[in-house]
């Protein structure tokens, strides 16, 4: 299967302060999406990174407090802008596999904010 | 929407027996059940999945049965051991469509006690 990093693979920061968190895969791959984890809780789904257009948003994110770019079909990125300690979470990348509906996801980013 | 909602959310087993984690979920479209594990700070793992055209799958130890008519599936685990000790997430969707996204149910707590 691929291999997805993302960089920061963490980061303290203070409120009012944005953060771009990248992911990278090793191969080219169809879709990518963006998840939060806060601490304790399951994966929500921020929004699916589409190549070339608009970033698709789930209900209760927005693309003015995180903004998503995925310039090809290797690479996307995540800013997580104005940040408030509610923000604090790890967020995760995840990208479609060579089996259909598998997705695999990156090591993680766990922010803090402060 | 896709809701899933899982149970228990924790489970404590003795090294040795078996585990079950059930899952249910809302839309009757949705066609891949996937299952993760993780383990504590590491990213989620995708163990096993199943899909809608199949009542049973089994990886050794690891099996995923569905019931399609009760909208339920099911992870069971056979003479568990120390290392399967983690959160497992079950997750719903419907691949072939537009987004192809997850939706996780809540988690799992599983312990193996030695």
């Amino acid at each position: 299967s691929a291999v997805i990093s993302q960089k920061p693979s963490r980061d303290i920061c203070q409120r009012g302060t944005s953060l771009t968190i990248q992911c990278q895969v090793d191969s080219q791959v169809t879709m990518m999406f963006w998840y939060r984890q806060q601490p304790g809780q399951s994966l929500t789904l921020i929004a699916t990174a589409n190549q070339g257009s608009e970033a698709t948003y789930e209900s209760g994110f927005v693309i003015d407090k995180f903004p998503i770019s995925r310039p090809n079909l290797t690479f996307s990125t995540l800013t997580v802008s104005n940040m408030s300690p509610e923000d604090s979470s790890i967020y995760l990348c995840s990208v479609t596999g060579q089996g259909v509906g598998e997705q695999f996801f990156g090591p993680g980013t766990r922010l803090t904010v402060l | 929407g896709e809701n899933v909602e899982q149970h228990p959310s924790t489970l404590s087993v003795q090294e040795g027996d078996s585990a079950v984690i059930k899952c249910t979920y809302s839309d009757s479209a949705s066609n891949y059940f996937p299952w993760y594990k993780q383990e504590l700070g590491k990213r989620p793992q995708l163990i096993i999945d199943i899909r809608s055209n199949v009542g049973e799958k089994k990886d050794q130890r690891i099996a995923v049965t569905l019931n399609k008519t009760a909208k339920h599936f099911s992870l069971h685990i056979t003479e568990t051991q120390p290392e399967d000790s983690a959160v497992y997430f079950c997750a719903a969707s419907i691949y072939g469509g537009a987004t192809n996204k997850l939706i996780f149910g809540t988690g799992t707590l599983l312990a193996v006690q030695p």
